[in-house]
C-alpha cells in the first residue's frame, strides 16, 4: 500500500517571499506523483505531476516540484508567493497503469494549508 | 468541453437516514470515482466506476454504494447515515480507467448529517 505524509499541516508566508511545501511518500513500488491545490468551498485543481523522466515538474501558477525517488520525496516549490495562492495544497500518489489491480485510486496526504500574508 | 459538476452542492440530513448524491461527467470521460474528505483531512478514495461498473472501491462499508449510468454521469448513495458521514464528497472524472490521464474533480457535495 502506499501513504503520503505532508509534514507541515500550515505554512504561513508574506506574499512576495520564497515558499515550499513539504511531501514524502512510502511505496514498494514506483508510483505517479500529484500536487493539488483547493481553494475554500471549491473542488481539487492539479497543479502538477511526475510521472517520469525530467525529476523537476513545473505546473501552473508558477509552481515547480521536485522528485527526489532516494529520499521518496516530492516537495513543492514556488519562488514568490501572491495572496491568491491562499489555499489549501495535497500532496497524492498513484499506480502506474498496466496490469489490473489498485492503479486507478490516488491516495492523499493530509493537506497543507498555505497562508500568504501582505 | 462542460466540467465536472456536482449536485446539490449542500445538503443536511439526519442520521440514519438515505443520501444520494450526483455527479455528472466531463464531456467524453467514462471513469468516475468518488471521494470522501472529512473536516481537516486529505480526500480518500470510496470507489470507482468505468463503463458502468465498479472496478475499485476503498475501505468503506457496504451502506455505500453507487451506479454509473449509460451517459457516465453517477450517483453516491449511503444509507444508515452517521454522524462521522458528514463530509465534502467529490466526484472526479476520467477518460478511461487504465491510461495515463488526468482526473478532473468537481466543486464537491457538502454532507451535514445531524
Amino acid at each position: 500500500a502506499q501513504s503520503v505524509t505532508q509534514l507541515d499541516s500550515q505554512v504561513p508566508v508574506f506574499e512576495e517571499a520564497p515558499v515550499e511545501l513539504r511531501c514524502n511518500y512510502s511505496s514498494s513500488v514506483s508510483v505517479y506523483l500529484f500536487w493539488y491545490v483547493q481553494y475554500p468551498n471549491q473542488g481539487l485543481q492539479l497543479l502538477l505531476k511526475y510521472l517520469s523522466g525530467s525529476t523537476l515538474v513545473k505546473g501552473i501558477n508558477g509552481f515547480e516540484a521536485e522528485f527526489n525517488k532516494s529520499q521518496t520525496s516530492f516537495h513543492l516549490r514556488k519562488p514568490s508567493v501572491h495572496i491568491s495562492d491562499t489555499a489549501e495544497y495535497f500532496c497524492a500518489v498513484r499506480l502506474p497503469p498496466g496490469g489490473g489491480g489498485s492503479n486507478y485510486k490516488l491516495t492523499f496526504g493530509k493537506g497543507t494549508l498555505l497562508t500568504v500574508n501582505p | 468541453e462542460t466540467g465536472v459538476t456536482q449536485s446539490p452542492t449542500h445538503l443536511i440530513k439526519t442520521r440514519g437516514q438515505q443520501v444520494t448524491l450526483r455527479c455528472s461527467s466531463q464531456s467524453g470521460h467514462n471513469t468516475v470515482s468518488w471521494y470522501q474528505q472529512a473536516l481537516g483531512q486529505g480526500p480518500q478514495f470510496i470507489f470507482q466506476y468505468y463503463r458502468e461498473e465498479e472496478n475499485g472501491r476503498g475501505n468503506f462499508p457496504p451502506r455505500f454504494s453507487g451506479l454509473q449510468f449509460p451517459n457516465y454521469s453517477s450517483e453516491l448513495n449511503v444509507n444508515a447515515l452517521e454522524l462521522d458521514d458528514s463530509a465534502l464528497y467529490l466526484c472526479a472524472s476520467r477518460r478511461d480507467s487504465n491510461l495515463n490521464t488526468e482526473a478532473f474533480f468537481g466543486q464537491g457535495t457538502r454532507l451535514t448529517v445531524v
